[in-house]
């Protein structure tokens, strides 16, 4: 798989549950961080998690990094239905400025 | 709270035809960013600006493609000949990245809209 590959590709659950989406990547990096998207629309940022972090907080977001595994999650807490976007994960790899996007998760709230 | 800022928000134009897309980035960051996503595809790194200059490219980031900083507020990507397949949403980001950190986040903008017909 890709650097940054997000799974599932599609999520729905409903409204008040929590939703969990994971990200794997492949080289060392500096940082992770997580984008929302809704359709169409830009990219917002979440939350970022330095390599040297293993667990983030802020607000109903909980993102959790573990280096050896190459491996991220984020977990949103008491849904809403504007939580409905697609989530992606960003790699910044080590020595690189760019950040390498996965495919993202689509979630949907359902109300 | 400042944003990047993209103009415009959409952009159609004949095969061939040269493209200009701006961005205004966030007025304290110093690190300049392009990116682009085809529909229902991932994000896709196209270059980094700083000091006047590219820091990092990509192969898709080829001759048709010049970034250039005009003034001391835009942050603009030509396309020379655009081709089909260079539609799609075009993002400028910009970062503050401080140097001895790793807490660079990168702040995009609303996107450009491209659609070579």
């Amino acid at each position: 798989s890709q650097q940054g590959e997000e799974d599932p590709q599609a999520l729905s659950i409903q409204e008040g549950e929590n939703a969990t989406m994971n990200c794997s990547y492949k080289t060392s990096i500096n940082n992770l961080q997580w984008y929302r998207q809704n359709s169409g629309r830009g990219l917002v940022h979440l939350i970022l998690i330095r390599s040297n972090e293993r667990e983030k907080h802020s607000g109903r977001l909980r993102v959790t990094l573990d280096t050896s595994k190459k491996s991220s999650s984020l977990l949103i807490t008491a849904s809403r239905a504007a939580d409905t976007a697609s989530y992606f994960c960003a790699t910044r790899p080590q020595g690189a400025q760019k950040l390498v996007f996965g495919q993202g998760t689509r979630l949907t709230i359902n109300p | 709270e400042p944003e990047v800022t993209q103009t415009p928000s959409h952009q159609v134009t004949q095969m061939g035809q040269e493209v200009i897309l701006r961005c205004v980035p966030i007025s304290n960051h110093l690190y300049f960013y392009w990116y682009r996503q085809i529909l229902g595809q991932k994000v896709e790194f196209l270059v980094s600006f700083y000091n006047n200059e590219i820091s990092e490219k990509s192969e898709i980031f080829d001759d048709q493609f010049s970034v250039e900083r005009p003034d001391g507020s835009n942050f603009t990507l030509k396309i020379r000949s655009t081709k089909l397949e260079d539609s799609a949403m075009y993002f400028c980001a910009s970062a503050r990245w401080t140097s001895g950190t790793s807490t660079d986040t990168q702040y995009f903008g609303p996107g450009t809209r491209l659609t070579v017909l």
